[in-house]
């Protein structure tokens, strides 16, 4: 059972670059997200989607776009990558959107140049 | 707004008992996780609460107050793999999932 896969798990990109993060989950889980992680500022939700066809916005949208045309998968896009997206970033999943722990990916570590 | 507080950094001894707390103050409120991050690599669950009280699993505790946005994760004979992240993160009204900074423990023999 795979869980939740991530890929790249790094990826440099230049300044104005554009490039999709990649998820799937195999564990027929309801919610995913994408969060990203700097030094000394947590996690921090970017986007979200509670089903196929339906995503929402977190805390932290801007220069991302998602989708969610299956259950299995919940790719990222970075439209124009700038250096102020240089993180490491997670996906995850849980059954549904409450009380559900969440599975994470293994992470991306992304540099813009 | 979200703000959700817990120290930056602890350091405790192999074998002793180490209580790491967070703080919150959020709009509403529907549970609140524990969550550990060794370096390198994802989050993994560690702990749910919802309602005032404690939790244990094994030699990991955690408490809730909700009346005072308090909870602190207890963890008891530990070992050196326990040095890691511990991350709080609290549901709100809005079913988002905030989580804090993260404490970073370090376990010394």
């Amino acid at each position: 059972n795979a869980g939740v896969t991530q890929t790249p798990k790094f990826q440099v990109l230049k300044t104005g670059q554009s490039m999709t993060l990649q998820c799937a989950q195999d564990m027929n889980h309801e919610y995913m997200s994408w969060y990203r992680q700097d030094p000394g500022m947590g996690l921090r939700l970017i986007h979200y989607s509670v089903g196929a066809g339906i995503t929402d916005q977190g805390e932290v949208p801007n220069g991302y776009n998602v989708s969610r045309s299956t259950t299995e998968d919940f790719p990222l896009r970075l439209l124009s990558a700038a250096p102020s997206q240089t993180s490491v970033y997670f996906c995850a999943s849980s059954q549904s959107r409450g009380s559900e722990k969440l599975f994470f990916g293994s992470g991306t570590q992304l540099s813009v140049l | 707004g979200q703000n959700i507080d817990q120290p930056t950094e602890m350091t405790a001894t192999e074998g002793a008992i180490v209580q790491i707390n967070c703080t919150y103050q959020t709009s509403g409120f529907n549970g609140l996780f524990w969550y550990q991050q060794h370096a390198g690599e994802a989050p993994t669950f560690l702990s749910y609460n919802v309602l005032d009280g404690l939790e244990e699993k094994g030699r990991f505790s955690s408490f809730l107050s909700r009346s005072k946005g308090y909870s602190y994760l207890l963890l008891k004979e530990l070992q050196m793999k326990d040095s890691a992240s511990y991350l709080c993160a609290v549901f709100n009204a809005g079913n988002m999932l905030t989580f804090g900074g993260g404490t970073r423990l370090m376990v010394k023999p």
